[in-house]
């Protein structure tokens, strides 16, 4: 199956500073990527979709200048979590899609933990 | 909108047996995707299995079947033979289907399962 690729796997940055992860599709096109946060043992809550080339599309209560995406080419979006806060310590995990919809590819995944 | 419930936060099987994992959801939508997937220790998402509402047959993946019962708004996962390997997070999810699908997934609240030796 299609892979995507998302990096870093786990970061550790002090209260205050910016982080920015990466998720690539490595094998097809994604149109469409999506952005979700998971608490331990709990679901996945998705944040943002965005479609390259077009601003991102927040969910409600997600904050838009704390989570900034970025989805500027068919292979490659980022998140970037401004000014983190230990309250921003979770996991955050990207999917992607093509033209199907449907069909979705998740990364493996980002733990953040900030101090 | 959209809700997915599964009721059964934990579940446990001994291997080599059988297990259903439930799954409801509430929707208005006539055509629709319902998915399991499953996320191991690794935290890695991984499609189990995937069912078109317009499909009246249920869907099988090897060991894994599902029961959909469109009136009824379930959907269930049974794991046949059950093996080690299967132990972890079950989530079910919902998507639209057609012109007004955006790719959004609604997942439910998971399903921890732990397969014993």
């Amino acid at each position: 199956g299609a892979v995507v690729s998302q990096h870093p796997s786990r970061v550790i940055c002090k209260s205050g500073t910016s982080v920015k992860i990466e998720c690539r599709s490595l094998d097809f096109q994604a149109t469409t990527m999506f952005w979700y946060r998971q608490f331990p043992k709990q679901s996945l809550m998705l944040m943002a979709t965005s479609n390259e080339g077009s601003k991102a599309t927040y969910e409600q209560g997600v904050e838009k200048d704390k989570f900034l995406i970025n989805h500027a080419s068919l292979t490659l979006s980022t998140l970037t979590v401004t000014s983190a806060h230990p309250e921003d310590s979770s996991f955050y995990i990207c999917s992607a899609s093509g033209r199907t919809k449907n069909i979705q590819y998740f990364g493996a995944g980002t733990r953040l933990s900030v101090l | 909108a959209q809700t997915v419930t599964q009721s059964q936060p934990e579940m446990s099987v001994q291997e080599a047996e059988t297990v259903t994992l439930s799954c409801t959801y509430d929707t208005s939508e006539s055509n629709y995707y319902l998915f399991w997937y499953k996320q191991p220790p690794s935290r890695q998402m991984i499609l189990v299995i995937r069912q078109e509402a317009y499909k009246q047959q249920n869907a099988t993946e090897n060991r894994f079947s599902v029961n959909f019962q469109k009136a009824a708004k379930s959907f269930s996962l049974k794991i046949s033979d059950s093996q080690l390997g299967d132990t972890a997070m079950y989530f079910c999810a919902f998507m639209k289907h057609g012109s007004s699908n955006t790719g959004k997934l609604i997942f439910g609240q998971g399903t921890t399962l732990q397969v014993k030796p």
